[in-house]
């Protein structure tokens, strides 16, 4: 099946500074990508969509100048936590979708740690 | 609002029984349906998908049946294994470039 690559699989950031994970989907061209945050135990929660070459779409109660995102390819999807502070620890997954009503790829998920 | 919905968090079934795990959902306009399963510290990854024109998908030990009427659908793994152990999530693709998951449910098989 397709592939979606994440990067970095784990990073761990001083309060303060920012950190870039990254999406890549490596055998196709993924017209959207997701970026999801899930907390211990509890379910997917969709951050953002965003389409190749147009602003992304943040859902309700997610801070857009927090978590910026840029999707500036068809293969890559970049999400940016800035000024990271640790309640942003978390385990953050891409996903990636080639077109209307077709499966959903998933990234490995970023492991994110704020000291 | 909630248009794909898993209202078990948790399950737990013994080694070599079946393993029943049930989503609703309120658009009728979905017409694919997908379960993914999902491992701690890992993304999902698929594992069976069904079309609104069928009743019933089969795949191994997994099975994915559709009642439309109810707006409900269901994924049985029979025989359950230990492997099996994982937060199954059930999903649906939207109009547009949506895609709808449920919260999940967290399966535990146990030896």
């Amino acid at each position: 099946g397709a592939v979606v690559s994440q990067h970095p699989s784990r990073v761990i950031c001083k309060s303060g500074t920012s950190v870039k994970i990254e999406c890549r989907s490596l055998d196709f061209q993924a017209t959207t990508m997701f970026w999801y945050r899930q907390f211990p135990k509890q379910s997917l929660m969709l951050m953002a969509t965003s389409n190749e070459g147009s602003k992304a779409t943040y859902e309700q109660g997610v801070e857009k100048d927090k978590f910026l995102i840029n999707h500036a390819s068809l293969t890559l999807s970049t999400l940016t936590v800035t000024s990271a502070h640790p309640e942003d620890s978390s385990f953050y997954i891409c996903s990636a979708i080639t077109g209307v009503n077709t499966e959903a790829f998933f990234g490995q998920g970023t492991r994110l740690t704020v000291v | 609002d909630q248009q794909v919905k898993q209202n078990s968090p948790s399950l737990s079934v013994q080694e070599g029984r079946i393993s029943i795990l049930n989503c609703d959902y309120t658009n009728s306009m979905f017409d694919y349906f997908l379960w993914y399963k999902k491992y701690p510290a890992e993304g999902p990854t698929f594992l069976i998908s069904i079309s609104s024109i069928k009743d019933k998908n089969e795949d191994g030990r997994f099975t994915v049946f559709l009642n439309k009427s109810a707006k409900h659908l269901s994924l049985h793994i029979v025989p359950s294994q230990p492997g099996d152990s994982a937060v199954y999530f059930c999903a649906a693709p939207g109009t547009g470039n949506q895609f709808y998951f449920g919260t999940g449910t967290s399966l535990t098989v146990i030896p």
